[in-house]
């Protein structure tokens, strides 16, 4: 029962690296979604995907891109990185597709620090 | 545009010492009121799905209320366990099947 699966848990990267944090998800999840958590803002919507070959921008896109091939897959690239995208990086993932209530299960986060 | 803010920021009760925590929301259309429950250096956990004004949902110790402009989760009887940050979070006719977060409650309970 692994759920949503995250890696790398920790990551230190300098200003301009690029990196792709990766998400895995066994529940046959159509949607799949990537939020930043910051102090006192809450979880921001990065990009979010509601089925394989089909993703769209959340609420702070800017300096990230994601890919869906695959039902399970769900990876975030940063493409130069900037201490402003210093933060804990969450996938989650929900069934029911076009169902409206279905809660989110969430991996454990990456912990990112741009240095 | 939809928005969640939640209170207090911080709370700290004594074992047994019962209380509520707030979530407000702004939304078009409500689809559903989430409560998540996250331990430091975990992902949250879905803990409540609130759809209409007047349910009340309960599990344990917490019972989550909800009305037209808030939603509480009450805390009733707490042990240092119930420790953890509690999050909000509203699904809204605007954003599908996305969801908009509060800030969250960071709740210490001592022993």
């Amino acid at each position: 029962n692994a759920g949503v699966t995250q890696t790398p848990k920790f990551q230190v990267l300098k200003t301009g690296q690029s990196m792709t944090l990766q998400c895995a998800q066994d529940m046959n999840h159509e949607y799949m979604s990537w939020y930043r958590q910051d102090p006192g803002m809450g979880l921001r919507l990065i990009h979010y995907s509601v089925g394989a070959g089909i993703t769209d921008q959340g609420e702070v896109p800017n300096g990230y891109n994601v890919s869906r091939s695959t039902t399970e897959d769900f990876p975030l690239r940063l493409l130069s990185a900037a201490p402003s995208q210093t933060s804990v990086y969450f996938c989650a993932s929900s069934s029911d597709r076009g169902f409206h209530n279905s809660p989110l299960h969430f991996g454990n986060g990456t912990r990112l620090t741009v240095t | 545009e939809d928005q969640v803010t939640q209170s207090p920021e911080a709370l700290r009760l004594q074992e047994g010492e019962s209380s509520s925590l707030n979530c407000s929301y702004t939304v078009s259309g409500l689809r559903g009121l989430f409560w998540y429950r996250q331990d430091p250096g975990k992902g949250p956990e879905f803990l409540f799905t609130l759809y209409s004004a007047g349910e009340e949902k309960e599990k344990e110790r917490l019972k989550a209320t909800l009305t037209k402009k808030e939603s509480f989760l009450h805390i009733t009887a707490p042990k240092p366990e119930d420790s953890a940050t509690y999050l909000c979070a509203v699904q809204g006719d605007n954003y599908g099947q996305n969801f908009v977060f509060g800030p969250g409650t960071r709740l210490s309970v001592l022993p």
